[in-house]
């Protein structure tokens, strides 16, 4: 395993749900990352925390709210999608300080009725 | 000028082969260039990566060979086995400030038994 957790790793919710992507990592890094896989796209960074601090907040629709309490945990609050936002949500990590080196949880699959 | 330009998008090479997964990229600023390799349920993982500072990187059959002046980098399988299966990005970056990968639309690369 890459040392990083993503749960759930299968999300089905209506357009009308609230639910919440948890991201946890345990490798001693102080940036976290959320991107966004859909088929035959770039990977889309979606937003980066440093040292706990937004840092980068790449013109996501309000209806993602990121939320990082700890250098060890990051949340994706969803509410009111819509069924495009249907994808796999990558949580990564890395250090600030040299070589940024991303390391990935495995996801969460969503899929928006 | 932010884009990293990958091809091709699907690549089938018999066992024992050389895959070769080409990428290219416009932003000067970009000094640090990594491969993932992503299998089927799985996060993207490090692979291999690269500086501008060097024309080529070789780590056991994997091979990353860098043209500066083109702006072009690519990726190099050797003697390709089933278990290379996988999908593979390339991701371009600045090694300071600004955490962002641009990665490129993926290959999907099959390595025929």
């Amino acid at each position: 395993e890459t040392g990083v957790t993503q749960t759930p790793r299968h999300l089905v919710m209506g357009m009308t749900n609230k639910k919440s992507l948890k991201c946890e990592q345990h490798l001693g890094h102080n940036a976290m990352y959320w991107y966004k896989q859909s088929a035959k796209k770039p990977l889309e960074l979606m937003f980066v925390y440093s040292l706990e601090e937004r840092v980068e907040n790449n013109s996501v629709p309000s209806r993602f709210s990121p939320e990082c309490p700890n250098s060890s945990h990051l949340f994706l609050h969803l509410h009111t999608l819509q069924p495009e936002d249907s994808a796999l949500y990558l949580c990564a990590s890395s250090r600030v300080t040299g070589v940024n080196i991303q390391y990935f949880g495995a996801g969460t699959r969503l899929s928006v009725l | 000028q932010q884009q990293v330009k990958q091809s091709p998008q699907s690549l089938i090479v018999q066992k024992g082969g050389i895959s070769i997964i080409n990428c290219a990229y416009e932003n000067t600023a970009f000094d640090y260039f990594p491969w993932y390799q992503q299998f089927p349920g799985k996060g993207p993982a490090l692979l291999i990566a690269i500086r501008p500072d060097v024309s080529e990187k070789k780590e056991g059959r994997f091979t990353i060979s860098f043209n500066k002046s083109a702006k072009q980098f690519s990726l190099h399988i050797m003697d390709s086995q089933p278990g290379d299966s996988a999908t593979y990005f390339c991701a371009a970056s600045q090694s300071s400030g600004t955490y962002k990968y641009i990665f490129g639309t993926g290959t999907r690369l099959k390595v025929l038994a």
